[in-house]
């Protein structure tokens, strides 16, 4: 098993370019989220989903869109970048069930 | 709604010596999870330990444990014999075991390791 992926691990962006985090687990979790870390703030959910076809929003998810259309994928869009939008993204999966949360790698976005 | 809080930025320990995180959190739910999380240099984030609230009995692994205090709505996490490799960011998080499944993190404690 891969676990969960993400792709790019490192992005540079210009305000205002748009563009997808990609997300994968091929450990038909239920559950995916994606958080954002920043220095000092520790991870913040941005948005999650409990299935194929549900997504909700978490704690920060102004400037960010989500769709499920499978278990397996979990892509995250940046619409309009902007410097704010400067961190590092995590990908996550679970099941419902059990509690543990598994990780990617994380993204690292600089939006300059 | 859920809060975890750490209130640790920093953390020191020698090595071979003791050490305890402290984390808290403030939930009206009765059943739920803990976790303690570990995050390297390297970014990746490695679960340490977690706890299911139903459970009296402190969960260990190795040379962690924890102190789980429901009441007191406390979860502290103590690394025995410390190693350099210990050295990281430590998250605790909160997960309801119903509802939403959302998963609340604290801020982090970093721990340094002195040899």
């Amino acid at each position: 098993n891969a676990g969960v992926t993400q792709t790019p691990k490192f992005q540079v962006l210009k305000t205002g370019q748009s563009m997808t985090l990609q997300c994968a687990q091929d450990m038909n979790h239920e559950y995916m989220s994606w958080y954002r870390q920043d220095p000092g703030m520790g991870l913040r959910l941005i948005h999650y989903s409990v299935g194929a076809g549900i997504t909700d929003q978490g704690e920060v998810p102004n400037g960010y869109n989500v769709s499920r259309s499978t278990t397996e994928d979990f892509p995250l869009r940046l619409l309009s970048a902007a410097p704010s939008q400067t961190s590092v993204y995590f990908c996550a999966s679970s099941y419902q069930g059990l509690g543990t949360q598994y990780f990617g790698p994380g993204t690292r976005l600089l939006v300059l | 709604a859920q809060t975890v809080t750490q209130s640790q930025p920093e953390m020191s320990v020698q090595e071979a010596e003791t050490v305890t995180l402290s984390c808290t959190y403030d939930t009206s739910e009765s059943d739920y999870y803990l976790f303690w999380y570990k995050q390297p240099p390297s970014r990746q984030m490695i679960l340490v330990i977690r706890q299911e609230a139903y459970k009296q009995q402190n969960a260990t692994e190795n040379r962690f444990s924890v102190n789980f205090q429901k009441a007191a709505k406390s979860f502290s996490l103590k690394i025995s014999d410390s190693q350099l490799g210990d050295a990281a960011m430590y998250f605790c998080a909160y997960r309801s075991s119903s509802g939403t499944y959302k998963y609340i993190f604290g801020t982090g404690t970093r721990l340094k390791v002195l040899a």
